[in-house]
């Protein structure tokens, strides 16, 4: 079954730091994979997607890779300010319509 | 460009009553999907329409219907709506085929008792 997997669910940290989400997926065979942001009670913001033949994009402070050898992929937000506040989302295409999502980890930035 | 909107924001149904979910975009987009997100479980693909005029069950499609209306509208029908279709429901649309991402509507809070 092709399961996406997003840890820690939850995390706090103080504005200022560098900080790693991580997702995981158990099938390797993946078309692109994009995450989201999502503010409590909004839709879905795409911040970055990543074709398979890539291995990472940035935007901004954010910078997004990809292993599809080891199924990972993994969000760098540098310098992390209370803005940042929100649950990321990671999503998988395993072809140009097909989206598994995974569960989400909701981030806090603290002054 | 409003790109993806949904109506109504926010519902309450009684178990049994039916009623419809409305997704347009103004993106010139072919493809339109319909999710639920539910706690705990992500979010999850109800039906999808690749282009005007096809439809194509997802992940979790019973006891909903769609219709892709025209090129920029999709809507979502429950006909009776039970307890376990309480959620949060989200539209998206992407161009067509490729390496292109998807864009999401605010949602639709749906909450049958």
């Amino acid at each position: 079954k092709q399961e996406v997997t997003q840890i820690p669910a939850a995390l706090s940290v103080p504005e200022g730091e560098n900080l790693v989400l991580n997702c995981s997926f158990t099938d390797s065979a993946i078309y692109n994979l994009q995450w989201f942001r999502q503010d409590p009670g909004k839709g879905l913001t795409s911040l970055l997607l990543i074709q398979s033949s890539q291995r990472e994009q940035t935007s901004g402070r954010l910078n997004a890779s990809l292993d599809k050898s080891s199924g990972r992929s993994t969000l760098y937000i540098a310098a992390s300010q209370p803005g940042d506040s929100a649950t990321y989302l990671c999503a998988v295409f395993y072809n140009t319509d097909k989206l598994i999502f995974g569960t989400g980890t909701r981030l806090q930035v603290f002054p | 460009n409003a790109g993806v909107t949904q109506t109504p924001k926010f519902q309450v149904l009684k178990t049994g009553q039916s009623m419809t979910l409305q997704c347009a975009q103004d993106m010139n987009h072919n493809s339109m999907y319909w999710y639920r997100q539910d706690p705990g479980m992500g979010l999850r693909l109800i039906y999808y329409s690749a282009s005007e005029g096809t439809t194509d069950k997802g992940e979790v499609p019973n006891g909903y219907n769609v219709s892709r209306l025209n090129k920029r509208e999709f809507s979502l029908r429950l006909e009776s709506a039970a307890p376990s279709q309480t959620s949060v429901y989200f539209c998206a649309s992407k161009v067509a085929g490729g390496p292109y991402e998807q864009y999401f509507g605010p949602g639709t809070r749906l909450t049958v008792t």
